[in-house]
């Protein structure tokens, strides 16, 4: 069955230290996998996908398919990075596509 | 660019009652998904419409049906309403295809007594 773990529902961190948020998935095919972010009284937006390779707000993510994970990095915390943060994965053919989530993790940045 | 709206804000039914959530897709996109969100949860996929047709369907029951306008907007409807619909309705809009980002709305609170 497709799942979507994050282990951690909180992750709390001060201002400046590195930071990873857990993402392990379970699917039989090529996965895509996304991160969304959630900030406080806005609305669900992706931060980033497995495909695009890129760097946004200073986050990575490397899909690593032997160990089945998508964990998402950033060096150096900062305060606005304070949100809910999902994991999914994306499944379906010819057009048909759904995503999987995970529980979320809340990450917390303190002064 | 107009983003996805979706209406009414909060909505509060009892227990067997039926509600009808609506959703106008971000311009240009011809595909809507609908998720419930139960607190603490992430969002669970529902369904998806694509060209006013049904496209995929998660594990929700029966009562959990929809509909999708020429204009792309679409209708996410709940008959016999129970206590454990209550939760946050998220409507996301897209273009067709897989690698396509969904955009979210802000969703529909509905509590029900």
């Amino acid at each position: 069955a497709q799942r979507v773990t994050q282990p951690e529902k909180l992750l709390s961190v001060f201002k400046g230290a590195p930071v990873e948020l857990k993402c392990n998935y379970s699917y039989s095919g090529s996965p895509e996998l996304f991160w969304y972010v959630q900030y406080s009284r806005q609305r669900l937006q992706l931060l980033l996908r497995h495909i695009s390779r890129e760097s946004i707000k200073g986050f990575t993510a490397d899909l690593n398919k032997g160990e089945t994970s998508f964990h998402l990095k950033k060096p150096f915390a900062q305060e606005e990075d304070s949100a809910m943060y999902y994991c999914a994965l994306g499944r379906g053919t010819g057009g048909y596509n759904k995503l999987i989530f995970g529980a979320g993790t809340r990450l917390a940045v303190h002064p | 660019e107009t983003g996805v709206t979706q209406s009414p804000t909060h909505l509060i039914k009892t227990r067997g009652q039926q509600v009808t959530l609506r959703c106008s897709s971000q311009s240009g996109h011809n595909t809507v998904s609908w998720y419930q969100q139960a607190l603490g949860q992430g969002p669970q996929f529902i369904f998806q419409y694509y060209r006013e047709e049904e496209n995929g369907r998660g594990n929700f029951p029966p009562r959990f049906s929809g509909l999708q306008f020429p204009n792309y907007s679409s209708e996410l409807n709940v008959n016999a309403l129970e206590l454990d619909d209550s939760a946050l309705y998220l409507c996301a809009s897209s273009l067709a295809g897989n690698h396509n980002e969904q955009f979210f709305g802000p969703g529909t609170r509905l509590t029900v007594l």
